[in-house]
């Protein structure tokens, strides 16, 4: 069955410091992978997803992510945070292509100190 | 352009009681997902729509769940005879195609 593990439930870092949260699928194809952001009170809101092609890909608000299919992983990577970026993050993978359905990680919750 | 809107956006019922949450998607979107968040989790898959045919419902969690979604456009979710362990944040979504979703803002739903 698919999964997504996000090892690290709660990550601190410095206003400026880098950023990489892990997240590891289990998946038998090729995955479609995303990573998304939330807010207190809100609702997700996608920073870069992964289909196929370029292993390393862009997202918005300075987000990166790269896929490494030999160690089934898709982590997502800031060079430099701000403190608006303390939030909570989830990665998802798609488990039907035919539909979109996505499975979630638990998340990680990123806070930033100033 | 409008994104997807639910309401309400908080809702409490007492132990027993019926609640109706409403997904307004965007417009011209074929898919729509129901999804429950409980709290420090991730969001699990309830029921996915296509159209006005509910082609998954294996996450609905109980037969006191029930999703609909009459005329292809706005969903509503229903929970009957609510329990305290159906505390938990709705999110529906829609997409025009697989792998393009948009997520609403959620309903914040307290069982007491």
């Amino acid at each position: 069955a698919q999964s997504v593990t996000q090892p690290d439930i709660h990550i601190t870092v410095s206003e400026g410091a880098s950023l990489e949260l892990r997240c590891n699928y289990s998946y038998g194809a090729t995955p479609y992978l995303f990573w998304y952001v939330q807010s207190p009170g809100q609702g997700l809101q996608l920073l870069l997803k992964y289909f196929s092609g370029d292993t390393l890909v862009q997202g918005i608000k300075g987000f990166e992510a790269e896929f490494k299919r030999s160690q089934s992983s898709f982590n997502l990577r800031k060079p430099s945070v701000h403190w608006s970026d303390a939030a909570e993050y989830f990665c998802a993978v798609v488990s039907s292509s035919n539909t979109g359905k996505l499975i979630f990680g638990q998340g990680t919750t990123l806070q930033v100190k100033p | 352009g409008a994104g997807v809107s639910q309401s309400p956006r908080y809702k409490v019922a007492k132990r027993g009681q019926d609640v109706a949450l409403r997904c307004d998607p965007i417009s011209g979107h074929v898919s729509l997902f129901w999804y429950q968040q409980a709290l420090g989790q991730g969001p699990e898959f309830l029921t996915y729509f296509q159209n006005e045919a509910q082609l998954d419902k294996s996450g609905l969690p109980s037969d006191r769940f029930f999703a609909e979604r009459p005329e292809g456009s706005v969903s509503t979710l229903k929970i009957q005879r609510t329990q305290q362990e159906d505390s938990a944040v709705y999110l529906c979504a829609s997409s025009r195609r697989s792998g393009h979703e948009y997520f609403g803002p959620g309903t914040r739903l307290t069982v007491t």
